[in-house]
């Protein structure tokens, strides 16, 4: 079984401040683990992904996340936030393997940025 | 280009009518799924088909039905026994040559119940 986790259904940031958005799993063998992006109104759009290389992932519009197996943590950070960052995201685990493609999202979280 | 493509963006139905949402890709993709997506509760797994003519139960399957005829097709059709049929739907596929369960998804449906 696996699940995940996000701490804070709301985050807000200043423009030019850090984000970081918390995400926590649970699984039974070694997790692919994702972050994706939504757009009111539209579908969900790949950031990034862990599939066991680098614990550090880099992916798309500067964002970037790291895996702590310690930790059970695969937290999105970006250095400075932007106007255009202001979207609800949301973390996800697949067991991978045959499973593929099934995979157990997190609640969401909501990043306003305040000019 | 290449993606998935899903109709209408919005629908309206009457208590007790059956609706169907379409979802077509050109992604050459094996397997593609149905998520239901409600505010604050993240995405939910409805139904998923890995291979042509063949299909499996999600979480919450209870109302809905699906077929999977053609490759490219999956639609969805929510039935008057779904209590609560009001959300956003989104389809997505993945590719089924590694196993990283990388989904892409359509721009979503999203059904209003009146």
């Amino acid at each position: 079984a696996q699940s995940v986790t996000q701490l804070g259904s709301h985050v807000s940031v200043s423009e030019g401040a850090l984000v970081l958005l918390r995400c926590n799993y649970s699984s039974s063998v070694p997790p692919y683990l994702f972050w994706y992006v939504q757009y009111p109104n539209q579908g969900l759009q790949l950031l990034l992904k862990y599939t066991s290389a680098a614990t550090l992932v880099k992916g798309i519009n500067g964002f970037e996340a790291e895996f702590k197996k310690s930790e059970t943590s695969f937290h999105l950070t970006k250095p400075s936030a932007h106007m255009s960052d202001a979207a609800e995201y949301f973390c996800a685990v697949s067991p991978g393997g045959t499973s593929y493609g099934k995979l157990t999202f997190g609640q969401g979280t909501i990043l306003t940025v305040h000019p | 280009d290449g993606g998935i493509t899903q109709s209408p963006k919005y629908l309206f139905r009457k208590e007790g009518q059956n609706v169907t949402l379409s979802c077509e890709q050109n992604l050459n993709h094996d397997a593609m799924y149905w998520y239901r997506q409600d505010p604050g509760q993240g995405l939910r797994l409805i139904y998923y088909s890995q291979i042509v003519n063949d299909f499996q139960k999600g979480d919450i399957a209870e109302g809905y039905s699906v077929s999977r005829e053609k490759k490219e097709s999956f639609p969805l059709t929510v039935t008057s026994a779904q209590k609560n049929p009001t959300a956003f739907y989104l389809c997505a596929s993945s590719w089924s040559g590694g196993p990283t369960g990388e989904l892409f998804f359509g721009e979503g449906s999203r059904l209003t119940v009146l």
